[in-house]
């Protein structure tokens, strides 16, 4: 079983479209994150939701929403999307204490056209 | 000034050898290390924790020097099976519990 999956994998759009990227994770974390990974490939976090909660918002445009229905689930919206907003979407989760491990998703490769 | 930095290589090795990665990280008050590896086009994987007094898993084995605030992963064997990138990652104690990742060190291994 996949552990933290996300949908889709692939997302080719043009600009000033709006997409969404889901997460789920099935291993009973409580916390939840969204990582973007540039075309440098540095990774930075985006976004942290503990039980729900966001607990972390980091310097992203608010065209970047994102939305936790529940703990296992962590949903990523774009609005009015840019060229400099392709690269690829990590979601991850862990049990919060901070010394356990991330589990990461297969990432979304988003390009926008 | 990045809050994690690596060499970003690449480090190109033969079968057998032993290779060292180096990282420093600019905030004092970072709390708990981490190397992960990232294979191409894959998603980042837990490698090893680093702890204070330095450990070891296998052929790997970490070291941290808070007062340096160095971080250091050596690579002791290498296998063809280890080229990949290897991730530099700490936690501050005012970033929740997300992870601040160095850009990575590319390995590549080669028979």
């Amino acid at each position: 079983d996949t552990a933290v999956s996300q949908t889709p994998k692939y997302l080719v759009t043009q600009m000033g479209n709006d997409k969404s990227i889901k997460c789920e994770q099935n291993l009973g974390h409580d916390t939840m994150y969204w990582y973007k990974q540039d075309s440098k490939k540095f990774l930075k976090i985006m976004f942290s939701y503990n039980n729900k909660e966001l607990i972390i918002n980091e310097t992203v445009p608010n065209r970047f929403s994102p939305k936790s229905p529940d703990k296992a689930h962590l949903n990523l919206h774009i609005n009015s999307l840019e060229l400099g907003d392709s690269a690829v979407y990590f979601c991850a989760s862990s049990q919060g204490a901070p010394y356990y491990e991330q589990y990461f998703g297969p990432g979304t490769r988003l390009t926008v056209t | 000034r990045k809050e994690v930095e690596q060499d970003p290589g690449p480090f190109n090795v033969p079968e057998g050898a032993t290779v060292a990665f180096n990282c420093t990280y600019s905030n004092s008050a970072s709390q708990s290390f981490f190397w992960y590896r990232q294979d191409c086009r894959k998603e980042p994987k837990l490698l090893m924790s680093v702890y204070s007094s330095g450990n070891e898993d296998g052929r790997f084995t970490a070291q941290l020097n808070r007062a340096s605030q160095y971080i250091s992963l050596l690579i002791r064997d290498s296998k063809l099976s280890d080229s990949a990138t290897y991730l530099c990652v700490v936690r501050n104690s005012n970033s929740g519990y997300a992870l601040n990742f160095g850009k990575g060190t590319s390995l590549l291994v080669t028979p």
